[in-house]
């Protein structure tokens, strides 16, 4: 079956711009998750979604960032006035169910300049 | 709080070579996963085994193989015969079983050469 994708796969803009990212998880998964990795380090969770809402979005670093995932499958991140800071590579996952296994999609690389 | 530590940041091998990646973690809960993740050169995280804190049994497939060691605090991997298309950045990972967030260690990056 089909696995995790995202869109777009790379991502350029210029600071102070508004970027969507999209994740479309494995068909049937009720839990969606995002992460950001910068180079050469681990990936850091950002939010967490159980169906519909958000379950879990202490690791949004500012209020620059916000999701959604309004009928519980796709779900947008969002980031608004972009900084340099923000470039980075931003996974998301998706579980059949919460704590189940999190599969993860292929990123999306954000560039800032 | 929880954490991940994998102390190793680069290991470089010759094929064929047995190779293990140390992973120590911390966490205050008594229950809790374990992960280990391939992250190759693409850049797509590969899930690649989950251990449940209850189970201490070692766990082998085929070339790989877990040393849980909860004694210890380790969930160490181990690639027996190792091959150039092991290369890639590993990562052990951590959640309780109160949450779902994934913690992932800094990563240990693989590279085996010809």
């Amino acid at each position: 079956g089909a696995g995790v994708s995202q869109t777009p796969s790379n991502k350029v803009t210029e600071k102070g711009k508004y970027v969507e990212l999209r994740c479309d998880p494995i068909s049937g998964h009720t839990a969606l998750y995002w992460y950001r990795q910068s180079l050469g380090q681990g990936p850091e969770f950002l939010i967490y979604f159980q169906g519909t809402g958000a379950a879990d979005d202490s690791g949004l670093p500012n209020d620059r960032f916000f999701a959604v995932r309004p009928e519980g499958s796709v779900s947008t991140l969002k980031i608004q006035r972009t900084e340099r800071g923000d470039s980075a590579v931003y996974l998301c996952a998706s579980s059949l169910e919460t704590r189940g296994t999190q599969y993860f999609g292929p990123g999306t690389r954000l560039l800032v300049l | 709080a929880q954490k991940v530590t994998q102390a190793q940041t680069e290991i470089s091998v010759v094929e064929k070579e047995d190779v293990t990646l140390d992973c120590v973690y911390e966490t205050r809960d008594t229950t809790y996963y374990l992960f280990w993740y391939k992250q190759p050169p693409s850049g797509e995280l590969v899930f690649l085994i989950r251990r449940n804190s209850f189970d201490e049994q070692n766990e082998i497939s085929g070339r790989y193989s877990w040393n849980f060691q909860k004694s210890t605090s380790s969930f160490n991997f181990t690639i027996t015969a190792s091959q150039v298309v092991d290369s890639a950045v590993y990562f052990c990972a951590l959640t309780q079983t109160s949450g779902s967030r994934l913690t992932f260690g800094e990563g240990t990056q693989l590279t085996v050469n010809p």
